[in-house]
């Protein structure tokens, strides 16, 4: 089975700075990749994904990931954060083979004005 | 399109009741799946069905039981109520195997 590890539980950063959110996997076999975001009291809206083809993936509210097959990486990044950044961050796996996701723990984003 | 919609939106239970949450899908989607969402444990994966049948299953007592209707709505059952039951329960669809999910708002169960 997979796991994915999401480093960090919580993370902090000044408004305007980067953001990045740690995500690795245990798959020797590249597998699908997701980042999701959870606002308080709503579930998980999906910001990008990565299937196949370039690794750098850029999806929505300024976000990009980027695939690293060699680190088993997808890490999660924001060149400068917003106050309206502050969620619940999911990092998830689905096997190419599978019908299952695999969720990381998730990592509170906090922006500090 | 409408979302994935999830009915009800809040329950409070006591110890020993059971309890059935529903899940409509978007239209046209066939998979549903089921997570139970608490702080302590993240997201944990409870079942996934695909035109009525269950897929794959994560690693919950028998208590836990799901089942997919031919219009793709799936419901789950939760049966003698516990009080770590208490979490959000997070449903999601999706076209097939490998597409994204899509989640609704989910369901906050209270057990008292």
């Amino acid at each position: 089975a997979q796991s994915v590890t999401q480093l960090g539980s919580h993370v902090s950063v000044s408004e305007g700075a980067l953001v990045l959110l740690r995500c690795n996997y245990s798959s020797s076999v590249p597998p699908y990749l997701f980042w999701y975001v959870q606002y308080p009291n709503q579930g998980l809206q999906l910001l990008l994904k990565y299937t196949t083809g370039a690794t750098l993936v850029k999806g929505i509210n300024g976000f990009e990931a980027e695939f690293k097959k060699s680190e088993t990486s997808f890490h999660l990044t924001k060149p400068s954060a917003h106050m309206s950044d502050a969620a619940e961050y999911f990092c998830a796996v689905s096997e190419v083979s599978g019908n299952q996701f695999y969720f990381g723990t998730g990592t509170s984003l906090t922006v500090i004005p | 399109k409408a979302g994935v919609t999830q009915t009800p939106r809040y329950l409070i239970k006591t110890r020993g009741q059971q309890v059935t949450l529903s899940c409509s899908p978007i239209s046209g989607h066939r998979s549903v799946s089921w997570y139970q969402q608490t702080p302590g444990q993240g997201l944990q994966f409870l079942f996934e069905y695909f035109s009525e049948t269950q897929r794959n299953k994560g690693n919950f007592p028998g208590r836990f039981s799901g089942r997919q209707f031919s219009n793709s709505r799936s419901e789950m059952n939760v049966s003698t109520l516990e009080l770590g039951d208490s979490a959000l329960y997070l449903c999601a669809s999706a076209l097939g195997a490998l597409n994204e999910q899509f989640f609704g708002p989910g369901t906050r169960l209270t057990v008292l």
